[in-house]
């Protein structure tokens, strides 16, 4: 689907706090899912990845939850940081052989010192 | 290593006109992708590139259009360019495959005058 952000929600939060950052996706089909941040002038950098097979995955501060029944995902940032504020965006593909991403239209974490 | 690199970084066109883009992948890196990122759209896939075949294409006109050489560099054009081809475009690189780590350039913000 098409991924619409005129109004980028945003997310705001102290320093030390824990972040939750949530995506819905509408393909039932998708088989990957991927969490990426932007920086104001850089392109977008990888988080933490997930197949469908799982339903958790950890990385470092960061955890993605995925719920399949409801087509939902959410990034986990513990002890959040200045350095994560960023725009957030969840991506996925589905396991057809397509290699393109389809991805969310972001959100606006703001961290606050 | 070196990362994704994008030329020109920034430029200005008129309507009409036409432009190209490059993108210098990650050394290793045979597939490259291209994304068009807006405020109202977000992120959307251009096309794909591997082994200098095109293996996917998004959902753009005809004007849009790329080319992979044979050490993995690629380039894109736009060719009678409108006001709403503005934006930032985005190259993606990753060595090759289905899934597997996507790396982003900085990208090329095209403003359409």
């Amino acid at each position: 689907g098409e991924s619409v952000g005129l109004h980028l929600p945003t997310l705001s939060v102290q320093e030390g706090d824990n972040s939750i950052i949530n995506c819905a996706y509408s393909n039932s089909a998708s088989d990957y899912f991927i969490w990426y941040k932007q920086e104001s002038g850089k392109g977008p950098q990888f988080i933490i990845d997930i197949r469908s097979n799982m339903d958790k995955r950890q990385g470092q501060r960061v955890t993605v939850l995925l719920n399949k029944t409801v087509k939902h995902l959410s990034l986990q940032i513990a002890a959040t940081q200045p350095g994560d504020s960023a725009v957030y965006f969840c991506a996925e593909t589905p396991d057809t052989g397509r290699r393109a991403l389809t991805f969310g239209s972001g959100t606006r974490l703001q961290v606050q010192p | 290593k070196a990362g994704v690199t994008q030329t020109p970084r920034y430029l200005i066109k008129t309507r009409g006109q036409q432009v190209t883009l490059s993108c210098s992948p990650i050394s290793g890196h045979r597939s490259v992708s291209w994304y068009q990122q807006t405020p109202g759209q977000g992120l959307q896939f251009l096309f794909e590139y591997f082994s200098e075949t095109q293996r996917n294409k998004g959902n753009f006109p005809g004007r849009f259009s790329g080319r992979q050489f044979s050490n993995s560099r690629s380039e894109m054009n736009v060719s009678t360019l409108e006001l709403g081809d503005s934006a930032l475009y985005l190259c993606a690189t990753r060595i090759g495959g289905r899934t597997g780590e996507l790396f982003f350039g900085e990208g090329s913000r095209l403003t359409v005058l």
